[in-house]
């Protein structure tokens, strides 16, 4: 168990539909990331906040969006669903935002958009 | 962040150590080097890390060459919970803060009984 929490485990939704993720970080850490791994892409970084604020970008959709609020936990939202959206998403906490800062992470949200 | 190559398949026997290799060879000085692993569909999990040192926790060994442009993870008595998929990533600095890691295909090790 990493510490990092993340709800629900399991959605499914239709195209066209909003979600939304919400991840917990653990206790003490700032800085928290969402990934995507889907089958043909892979895990890819989406955004990366540190203590409310964004500050990196990956390949995250202009449909998707993030924030951190001042309890530290975290919500991806997906809006405009599409199939290709089906994937697993993770959230990873680290205490701060260092290169030789180690990420941990939760274990995932399974989205499936029918 | 400097590109990785691993073998996308490795056995090894239960009992004996497992040593996976890693190719970066245009790792920077300042570009640290990280292994997790993923079991199934469950989240990453965090191995170990180093920058030029070898490297040893209660999981595993890294050990990093001289020119750093290559490491190995060892395990050092597998076991079939091992059998996962392998990340070695390589982590630079960018910005105002470190961007999120770059996942290659990893190497899917197998543990045989």
């Amino acid at each position: 168990d990493s510490g990092v929490t993340q709800t629900p485990k399991h959605l499914i939704t239709a195209t066209g539909q909003r979600v939304t993720l919400r991840c917990s970080p653990r206790s003490g850490d700032l800085s928290v990331y969402w990934y995507q791994q889907s089958l043909d892409q892979g895990l890819q970084f989406l955004i990366q906040y540190y203590n409310g604020e964004e500050r990196a970008k990956g390949n995250i959709l202009e449909r998707f969006s993030a924030q951190q609020f001042p309890d530290l936990h975290s919500e991806l939202n997906l809006s405009s669903l599409e199939l290709g959206d089906s994937a697993l998403y993770f959230c990873a906490s680290s205490v701060d935002e260092g290169v030789g800062e180690t990420q941990y992470f939760g274990p995932g949200t399974r989205l499936l958009v029918l | 962040d400097a590109k990785t190559t691993q073998p996308p398949s490795m056995d090894c026997a239960e009992g004996r150590a497992a040593n996976l290799p890693c190719n970066h060879s245009t790792i920077s000085g300042n570009e640290y080097v990280y292994w997790y692993r993923q079991i199934h569909s469950q989240g990453p999990q965090y191995i170990i890390h180093g920058l030029k040192n070898n490297e040893t926790n209660e999981m595993a060994s890294l050990i990093i060459t001289e020119d750093r442009k290559s490491s190995t993870l060892i395990l050092p008595h597998a076991t079939l919970r091992d059998t996962a998929v392998y990340y070695c990533i390589v982590r630079a600095y960018s910005g105002g803060g470190a961007d999120g890691l770059t996942f290659g295909k990893g190497t899917h090790l197998i543990i045989q009984p």
